[in-house]
């Protein structure tokens, strides 16, 4: 079974500060990896989707880098802002199976 | 807009009633699946389908049902609530495959009480 983790589970930041999301998977023959973010109390918003072929994906002030052969996925946001406060999940797809297999997220608060 | 709908958005009931989640998707999906979020557990798998008329098991089945008797609804049942049962349930849907990835609705907060 695919393990997800993500590290660190809470991070505090100024506004205006660039910072890197981690997401680690145990088992590298995957079809996708998928970044969300959840805000309090709300369903999950897709940010990225990164196929097994690619290396990276960017949306924005938002980029995603995926290293299979170590098991790792980035997340990397640049100026960040207090709007960007919120959970963000990160979520593999194995090559195999029909399902999606989830970190337990990284809090992100951006301090004004 | 073109996305999942779940109803309804809360519902508290008392141990050992029974209910159902309505999850419908306009997409042209053929998978879809249901998920319960708890605190430091993360998301886990109830039940998926792979397609009209097909259900199956995932990470943590028991207690509940699943329908899947047109392609664009996904029922999900509860015949007996019991307090480990509150959570926040997410359905989620997909072309087959995730080649796409996940689309999620908006969740059902559940209190089994």
């Amino acid at each position: 079974k695919q393990e997800v983790t993500q590290i660190p589970a809470a991070l505090s930041v100024p506004e205006g500060e660039n910072l890197v999301l981690n997401c680690s998977f145990t088992d590298s023959a995957i079809y996708n990896l998928q970044w969300f973010r959840q805000d309090p109390g709300k369903g999950l918003t897709s940010l990225l989707l990164i196929q097994s072929s690619q290396r990276e994906q960017t949306s924005g002030r938002l980029n995603a880098s995926l290293d299979k052969s170590s098991g790792r996925s980035t997340l990397y946001i640049a100026a960040s802002q207090p709007g960007d406060s919120a959970t963000y999940l990160c979520a593999v797809r194995p090559s195999s199976g029909n399902q999606f297999y989830f970190g337990t997220g990284t809090s992100l608060t951006v301090i004004p | 807009n073109a996305g999942v709908t779940q109803t309804p958005k809360f519902r508290v009931l008392k141990t050992g009633q029974s209910m159902t989640l309505l999850c419908a998707q306009d997409m042209n999906h053929e998978y879809m699946y249901w998920y319960r979020q708890d605190p430091g557990m993360g998301l886990r798998l109830i039940h998926y389908s792979v397609g009209e008329g097909t259900t199956a098991k995932g990470e943590v089945p028991d207690g509940y049902n699943v329908s899947r008797l047109k392609k664009q609804n996904f029922l999900l049942g509860l015949e007996s609530a019991a307090p480990s049962q509150t959570s926040v349930y997410f359905c989620a849907s997909s072309y087959a495959g995730g080649y796409d990835g996940y689309t999620f609705g908006s969740g059902t907060r559940l209190t089994v009480v």
